[in-house]
This record gives structure tokens, sequence and C-alpha cells, in this order.
């Protein structure tokens, strides 16, 4: 089983959808979580870090779910520029795991 | 700043050839990172490093060497370049979060 498992996806939405990213990770003692965006062909850029109680970064909510192991990520209203590959990001001992991403494609 | 900076943006080896990739943070962080980056598998770790004058294995190691040569480089090493060693390599440095290098695009013949 892979330590962060994501929906490869693509997530194929238009314009101006909300969209839900799922992310589960297998070690119960992962200290701190994150999502970055990477943009194709470049490298991958801190979104934003995850906490218990749950965050918003204008368009973006993030929450955990420590009991079920489980990140997610909200994105409202989708713009064109939106469209990337996510990671989700686990962080224990001292060093960061990253699932393989899911792809969104925003649409007009 | 120039953040994270990686040299070469591109390179193109036969195997057995070898190669070092380099790697210089300017925000003064302790860690520093090199992973891989491989269609479908998501980031791997190759090595770390905590701060200057340390060196530890990350999921991926073998094949590779690195040398922190002070706080700001940290260097990684292809002995003898394999075709499975084709793939996209990141330097990153941690300090308030992790800022990744632009990458090395690598081919191995």
């Amino acid at each position: 089983r892979k330590e962060v498992e994501q929906d490869p996806g693509p997530f194929n939405v238009p314009e101006g959808a909300t969209v839900a990213f799922n992310c589960t990770y297998s070690n119960s003692a992962s200290q701190s979580f994150f999502w970055y965006r990477q943009d194709c062909r470049k490298e991958p850029k801190l979104l934003m870090s995850v906490y218990s109680s749950g965050n918003e970064d204008g368009r973006f909510t993030a929450q955990l779910n420590r009991a079920s192991q489980y990140i997610s990520l909200l994105i409202r209203d989708s713009k064109l520029s939106d469209s990337a590959t996510y990671l989700c990001v686990v962080w224990y001992g001292n060093k960061l795991v990253f699932g393989a991403g899911t792809i969104l494609r925003v649409k007009s | 700043n120039a953040g994270v900076t990686q040299t070469p943006k591109f390179q193109v080896l036969k195997t057995g050839q070898s190669m070092t990739l380099q790697c210089a943070q300017d925000m003064n962080h302790n860690s520093m990172y090199w992973y891989r980056q491989d269609p479908g598998m998501g980031l791997r770790l190759i090595y770390y490093s905590a701060s200057e004058g340390t060196t530890d294995k990350g999921e991926v190691p073998n094949g590779y060497n690195v040398s922190r040569l002070n706080k700001r480089e940290f260097s990684l090493r292809l002995e003898s370049a394999a075709p499975s060693q084709t793939s996209v390599y990141f330097c990153a440095s941690s300090g308030l979060g992790q800022f990744f290098g632009p990458g090395t695009r690598l081919t191995v013949l």
C-alpha cells in the first residue's frame, strides 16, 4: 500500500464549478499535512498547509481527519488557471512523503 | 532572492557515464533534499541533508551519491548512469515549508 494515496483523475470541470480532492495516508504518526500544486513541467509549489480544525485560503479549503487518516481539498468557483496537478503531502520523521497527484482540468 | 537553483536544466547521458547535478539555495535553510519524479509515482526522496555535514538515505538512494558542500549547496552524483535513472530531478530546501528548484530533466540512453 502506498503511504499517501490520491485519485489520479483527471477531474474535468467547467469554470465556476466546485471540485473536491481526497487523499489518504497510512502512517498514523504523520505530523503535518500539505497540499502542493504542480504545473506541467514545473516544480511543485506549496498551496496550503492543512490543520486539524480545517483552514481556508480564498477559494481553497483544506480539511484533515486524523481518525480516518484522510485529507481533502475543496476548490470553489474554479478558474482556468487552477488547471494543474495537486499533490497531497505528509510530513513525518524529518521528511515529506508525496502522493502521486490528482490532475485537474478546468475548461471554459 | 533566487530561492533554489539547479543546474543543468536538461542533460542526456549514455549508459555508464557519470554526472553531478548541482543545487544551491539562498534562504539560509538547514535542510536540503533530492527527489526524483517519474510518471504516476509522485516524488520519491533520494537523499536528504538535515544540516551541513550530514546526509541520509531516502527511499531510493541506490545508484546515487550526495555531497553537502556547505550550507548553501547540495549536489547529487550519478557515478554510472543507467536508463532506469531517466527522470526529472528536483532539489528542495526546507524552512517554513519546502521550496523546490526548477528541476533537471535527465535522459539516459
